[in-house]
This record gives C-alpha cells, sequence and structure tokens, in this order.
C-alpha cells in the first residue's frame, strides 16, 4: 500500500513554454501533498505544501506565479512550471500524507528545459 | 525553524564494513524518518520513531531514537553494495500541519 505515483517521469521542453506534472497517491486518500525540488546529491527542497480544496503554502524564496500548483481532489496534486527557463531543470518529487507522520513519495520527475 | 544536522555528508566504505550515520537537533521531535533514495527515483520509507530510547531494526539497519527526542542514528552491519544510496532523516511535530524538516543527507557509496 502507499504508493503514489507521478507522471511524466521525463520531460525535455523548449525555454518558454509550461510543463504540468502530476502526482498521483493510488491506494489511499492524500490529506497533503508536498513538492520538493532536488539538486544532484542534495538533500530535498521543500517548496510548497498542498492541502486538498485549499491554496498551497509556498516556502520563501518559491515563486507562487512560476510553480502554480492546483491539489483538486484528494489523490492528485498537479503543479506547473510556467515560461520554464534552463535553472529551473531539476528533479521534482512529490509526497503525500493521509494525515499520519509518514509521507510517501513518487518516483520523481526529471525536467530538462533547453 | 527546526534543523536536522545529519553526518557525515558522504561515506564511502568497502563491502563487510559497519558504519553510523547521525542525525542531530536541538529541537525535540515527535517522530523522525528515515529514507534511502537510489539515483533518479524518489525517497523510500525505512522506518519512523516515535518514543525516546526507541530502537528499531529492519535486517541489517538499526534504528536508535533519542532518549529526548532531539537526535537519531542508524547502523549498517555488513554493508553491502545493494546499500549504496542517499540516507535522509525528517522529523517534524505533531498537532496541526506535519511538514517535515529533511537533514541534508548522506550520501553512502558500498565497494564491492
Amino acid at each position: 500500500g502507499a504508493v503514489v505515483s507521478q507522471h511524466p517521469s521525463w520531460v525535455i521542453c523548449k525555454s518558454g513554454t509550461s510543463v504540468k506534472i502530476e502526482c498521483r497517491s493510488l491506494d489511499f486518500q492524500a490529506t497533503t501533498m508536498f513538492w520538493y525540488r532536488q539538486f544532484p546529491k542534495q538533500s530535498l527542497m521543500l517548496m510548497a505544501t498542498s492541502n486538498e480544496g485549499s491554496k498551497a503554502t509556498y516556502e520563501q524564496g518559491v515563486e507562487k506565479d512560476k510553480f502554480l500548483i492546483n491539489h483538486a481532489s484528494l489523490t492528485l496534486s498537479t503543479l506547473t512550471v510556467t515560461s520554464a527557463h534552463p535553472e529551473d531543470s531539476s528533479f521534482y518529487i512529490c509526497s503525500a500524507t493521509d494525515s499520519t507522520y509518514e509521507q510517501y513519495f513518487g518516483p520523481g520527475t526529471r525536467l530538462t528545459v533547453t | 525553524t527546526q534543523l536536522l544536522e545529519q553526518s557525515p555528508q558522504f561515506l564511502s566504505i568497502q563491502e563487510g564494513e559497519n558504519l553510523t550515520v547521525y542525525c542531530n537537533s536541538s529541537s525535540v521531535f515527535s517522530s523522525l524518518q528515515w529514507y534511502r533514495q537510489e539515483p533518479g527515483e524518489g525517497p523510500v520509507l525505512l522506518v519512523t520513531v516515535v518514543t525516546g530510547g526507541e530502537v528499531k531494526k529492519l535486517k541489517r539497519l538499526t534504528f536508535q531514537f533519542g532518549d529526548a527526542r532531539k537526535d537519531s542514528s542508524l547502523h549498517i552491519t555488513a554493508a553491502q553494495p545493494g546499500d549504496t544510496g542517499l540516507y535522509l532523516c525528517a522529523g517534524g511535530n505533531l498537532g496541526g500541519s506535519y511538514i517535515p524538516t529533511f537533514g541534508r543527507g548522506t550520501s553512502l557509496i558500498v565497494h564491492p
């Protein structure tokens, strides 16, 4: 149990375009979903916390207009990187929790902006 | 802001050796999790500890939560190449939204 999927697993896009990443909890209802960004061999950097039906809470320094988060249901959250630039290239990971203290992570999405 | 100091940051050892990874904070946590992450994949939960002084074992991995719930350790006995990965600790507090704080990770390489 406690499986989280992410789609796509990797994406290459041109500078200036937008990319949407989906995060789904497959076998449980996720009251909260988290979006992280990770650079090579570094820890996870929390970008935002998302609760179903409400606006996401963004961490300091994360542009909410650039990284749009939607949590429309208890099993789906999306992260849209708008007007992507090469510096947005990174590994994006989502996680979900069912109100306990354990997070279950998706497999990540590798974004490359050319 | 709660901080988790994780050490060492990098560890390169030979197969069969033992190792310990530490996670320390000046803050008290309700619970602490350990994750293992392989390159290009998401972290996988290894264990959750919630009680001060608690010890949990997962095959060759032993996890301990400090008595004061401010620190934790992960000990691996007779490391194998399959243990290679990034080990992350994360702590948080219940009550309201549980937003865990992550340590910066320990990158472990076990050479055959």
